[in-house]
């Protein structure tokens, strides 16, 4: 199994532009999520899907778009691409947590986005 | 947003020596999950440990959740260069069947050889 794999691994864009972070997953897992991380903070969710053709906001949505279109992919908009944006991007992919189960997000590498 | 708040933001130890890192929460859980970042890489599991347990194990880990406290701790036993690493808890709100966890900023945890 690859696990989950992001593209591209950097990125530099202009004020403006847009473009589409890739995440997939050969797990079958039901959930996906997608993080930002900036220096000195945790993980901030962007938004996060619970299956396919279902997602919904996390903490910081503003500016971002997703869908979910199958169980494999879960793919991250930029729609306009401003300096607050330049972050490290995480795609994450887990089970739904059962008794007994060992739980835990899958994380890929991440992608380092800059936005001049 | 909740959010877990780790403690120490910062841990400088030698080789051998026990690291421990603690993590506070604000509301009720579901579980308490523990990831270990290193430089330049995405996160990584470590260990789960859910509301009605206290303790659990894994290899040289080892986990305490405190619900009445809101708290949770993690030991590494005789540490290795190699556990250099950021280490996040992150936490799933009760009730939640969503899976939505929420990060604290991290421990950031040095062994010297």
């Amino acid at each position: 199994n690859a696990g989950v794999t992001q593209t591209p691994k950097f990125q530099v864009l202009k004020t403006g532009q847009s473009m589409t972070l890739q995440c997939a997953q050969d797990m079958n897992h039901e959930y996906m999520s997608w993080y930002r991380q900036d220096p000195g903070m945790g993980l901030r969710l962007i938004h996060y899907s619970v299956g396919a053709g279902i997602t919904d906001q996390g903490e910081v949505p503003n500016g971002y778009n997703v869908s979910r279109s199958t169980t494999e992919d879960f793919p991250l908009r930029l729609l306009s691409a401003a300096p607050s944006q330049t972050s490290v991007y995480f795609c994450a992919s887990s089970y739904r947590v059962v008794a007994g189960g060992p739980g835990g997000q899958f994380f890929g590498p991440g992608t380092r986005l800059t936005v001049l | 947003s909740q959010q877990g708040e780790e403690d120490p933001q910062a841990l400088s130890i030698q080789e051998g020596e026990n690291a421990t890192m603690n993590c506070s929460y604000k509301t009720s859980i579901n579980n308490l999950q523990w990831y270990r970042q290193n430089s330049g890489r995405g996160l990584v599991h470590l260990i789960l440990i859910r509301s009605n347990e206290r303790e659990k194990h894994s290899g040289r880990l080892r986990v305490t959740l405190d619900t009445s406290k809101k708290s949770s701790s993690l030991l590494i036993t005789a540490s290795r260069a190699a556990d250099t690493a950021s280490y996040f808890c992150a936490t799933e709100d009760r009730g939640s069947t969503l899976g939505r966890l929420y990060f604290g900023r991290g421990t950031q945890l040095t062994v010297w050889p």
